[in-house]
């Protein structure tokens, strides 16, 4: 099956650590992106890669920092420099081309205890 | 900055009734939209896109408005099922931005009674 598949489902963190989430696609799809969702709230992009070994900040970047060392993994680490981690983290990818959608991980939940 | 938004946070409807849900945006340079279904604690799916050089689009049982003059995009959900209940979301895309990004409204809970 083709997708988006992060890893863990659910992240407990103590203050002061820094956390890698995982992010894999198989869709050959050459852009992905990391968006923050907060309760009741919308996303908002914190990175995005359009090509390998390129990525660019996105609204919320401070206190994330992504690689992108192979086309379909997008890793994030959320850093103690972030100062309210807690929050639903959510991979997506695309085509080329800005015309096309976006798909959706299933997302991982980051607690910071 | 220029954002998309929506009007109402929460709609409720009843089993059977059509769904409309509606999406305002400010981006006159906006030329292709997209809505999202997301159901609690997952990943937004994607519903149906469209572009600006279209009024409307139909899939199965939803339908996109474009009204370019008002800057407004609408959802119909014909038929509204329980399963129907989620977070609609609508996304734009700015045509003089070079970068793939879309940019995401805040959202409407669509509530179906029983």
């Amino acid at each position: 099956d083709g997708g988006i598949t992060q890893s863990p489902k659910y992240l407990f963190r103590k203050e002061g650590q820094n956390v890698t989430l995982s992010c894999e696609q198989n869709l050959n799809h050459d852009a992905m992106y990391w968006y923050r969702q907060d309760p009741g709230q919308g996303l908002r992009l914190i990175y995005y890669s359009q090509i390998v070994n390129d990525f660019q900040k996105g609204d919320i970047a401070e206190g994330y920092s992504v690689s992108r060392e192979k086309k379909e993994s997008f890793p994030l680490t959320v850093t103690s420099a972030q100062k309210n981690p807690t929050a639903f983290y959510l991979c997506a990818s695309s085509l080329a081309g800005g015309y096309n959608e976006q798909f959706f991980g299933p997302g991982t939940r980051l607690t910071v205890l | 900055g220029e954002s998309v938004g929506l009007h109402l946070p929460t709609l409720s409807v009843q089993e059977g009734d059509n769904s409309i849900i509606n999406c305002a945006y400010s981006n006159s340079a906006s030329d292709y939209f997209i809505w999202y279904k997301q159901e609690s604690g997952k990943g937004p799916q994607f519903i149906i896109d469209i572009r600006s050089n279209m009024d409307k689009r139909q899939g199965q049982r939803v339908t996109v408005l474009l009204n370019k003059t008002v800057k407004h995009l609408s959802l119909q959900i014909a038929a509204t099922q329980p399963g129907d209940s989620a977070v609609y979301f609508c996304a734009e895309k700015d045509r003089m931005d070079s970068s793939y990004k879309l940019i995401f409204g805040s959202g409407t809970r669509l509530l179906v009674r029983p």
